[in-house]
């Protein structure tokens, strides 16, 4: 497709459960992002990969979130044990280059809901 | 760490009233600096940019300048329409930890015809 993709859409979930949410970005692009947003915020920067290396994860809340993009493409945004905390939308963004001028061009989101 | 502050809002216009929305930002290293909308239903999509002191974004007929002085990267239009009803972001970038957008809080905008 011409734009970043994100599945699922929704999610609802039961405490305890682990989650796995996708996000395939605009082909060729260099750099991933993936951010949370809850109601009525801004997105807060999870972490982001060049390639398939991690550049940071700083922002990752603990360690039940963990993130992946093996291939330098496809990147999974995994939470373990859910939370109801953990509730948002995920958004995943890629941008073409390395530079921070470059735009980041944002996916649909997944809003998930634990239970 | 790096920060940034926005108007809090809701802003409700008349259409064709004159908008602004502030937004400062934290003055480490040299930022690039966004603005973002999402309309109602829909995901996240650059407005407009700046990568350098006294640029000027524009786009949709907002328009945004980058002030190193005062840190700021106001958003304007001269006239606003019922289809600019969205919210808007702020949000630079610093090449210095990691070029990832860091976002203001949002301001919604309501335009009332």
């Amino acid at each position: 497709g011409a734009g970043v993709s994100q599945s699922p859409r929704y999610k609802v979930t039961k405490r305890g459960q682990d989650v796995a949410l996708r996000c395939d970005p605009i082909s060729g692009h260099v750099s991933l992002y993936w951010y949370r947003q809850a109601l009525g915020q801004g997105p807060e920067f999870l972490t982001y990969f060049n390639y398939e290396a991690q550049q940071d994860k700083s922002g990752l809340p603990n360690d039940r979130f963990s993130a992946e993009r093996p291939e330098g493409s496809i990147s999974t945004l995994t939470i373990q044990r859910t939370e109801q905390r953990d509730s948002a939308m995920y958004r995943c963004a890629s941008s073409r280059e390395l530079a921070g001028h470059n735009e980041q061009f944002f996916g649909p989101g997944t809003r998930l809901t634990v239970l | 760490g790096d920060s940034v502050t926005q108007m809090e809002g809701p802003v409700t216009l008349s259409e064709e009233a004159f908008l602004t929305i502030n937004c400062t930002y934290t003055a480490t290293g040299y930022p690039s600096l966004f603005w973002y909308v999402q309309y109602p239903g829909e995901g996240l999509q650059l407005l407009l940019k700046a990568t350098k002191a006294d640029d000027k974004g524009s786009n949709k007929g907002f328009e945004a300048t980058y002030r190193k002085e005062t840190t700021s990267f106001h958003l304007e239009k001269g006239s606003v329409q019922v289809s600019d009803s969205a919210v808007y972001f702020c949000a630079p970038t610093y090449n210095n930890a990691g070029n990832m957008l860091t976002f203001g809080g949002g301001t919604r905008l309501m335009v009332k015809p």
